[in-house]
């Protein structure tokens, strides 16, 4: 079964910092991997996604991240934290390597990102 | 465009009670699911429906059951509420086969079982 770990359950940076969110995935097969932010009293939305085409991926908000094989992983980063990037962080992967699902993802355990001015 | 639409918002109930959280997709989606939220577990699937008329259980899937009433709507239904069931439930659709594999959100139903 594909799984991800999110090392980090609370990551704190100052206004203007780097934003590094740490992801590890565990897949028998190429994986295809997801990073979703979720504000405040509200659902998940997608920031980007991993489907083997580039290793690096950029995505909303000037978020992106880098698939490395092989420390297997796919950390999320920005380069310069806003205080609006405040919300919970998920990484995420397609549950079935297998399956034509695309939707049945199983998600790591979140990290809460906290943005100080 | 609504997207995806759970009702109701909030809900408590005393354990042993029944309950239905209701969700809707006006994107044509094939596909719609049903996660919990709980604090430090990410989001768990507790049962989906690939294509309207098919259901399959997820990760979590006891004390649940589900219907997909047609393409457009998805319920969950609690049969007999436990205090373990006190979470956040968010309904979400995507394309399914193939396509970008995107997952749309509802904004959550938040149920408390006392």
């Amino acid at each position: 079964a594909q799984s991800v770990t999110q090392l980090g359950s609370h990551v704190s940076v100052s206004e203007g910092a780097l934003v590094l969110l740490r992801c590890n995935y565990s897949s028998s097969v190429p994986p295809y991997l997801f990073w979703y932010v979720q504000y405040p009293n509200q659902g998940l939305q997608l920031l980007l996604k991993y489907t083997s085409a580039a290793t690096l991926v950029k995505g909303i908000n000037g978020f992106e991240a880098e698939f490395k094989k092989s420390e297997t992983s796919f950390h999320l980063t920005k380069p310069s934290a806003h205080m609006s990037d405040a919300a919970e962080y998920f990484c995420a992967t397609k549950g079935d390597a297998g399956g034509t699902s695309y939707g049945k993802l199983t998600f790591g355990q979140g990290t809460i990102l906290t943005v100080h001015p | 465009n609504a997207g995806v639409t759970q009702t109701p918002k909030f809900q408590v109930l005393k354990t042993g009670q029944s309950m239905t959280l209701q969700c809707a997709q006006d994107m044509n989606h094939n596909s719609m699911y049903w996660y919990r939220q709980d604090p430090g577990m990410g989001l768990r699937l507790i049962y989906y429906s690939a294509s309207e008329g098919t259901t399959d259980k997820g990760e979590v899937p006891n004390g649940y059951n589900v219907s997909r009433l047609n393409k457009r709507e998805f319920s969950l239904r609690l049969e007999s509420a436990a205090p373990s069931q006190t979470s956040v439930y968010f309904c979400a659709s995507s394309t399914g086969t193939g396509g970008r594999g995107e997952l749309f959100f509802g904004e959550g139903s938040r149920l408390t079982v006392l």
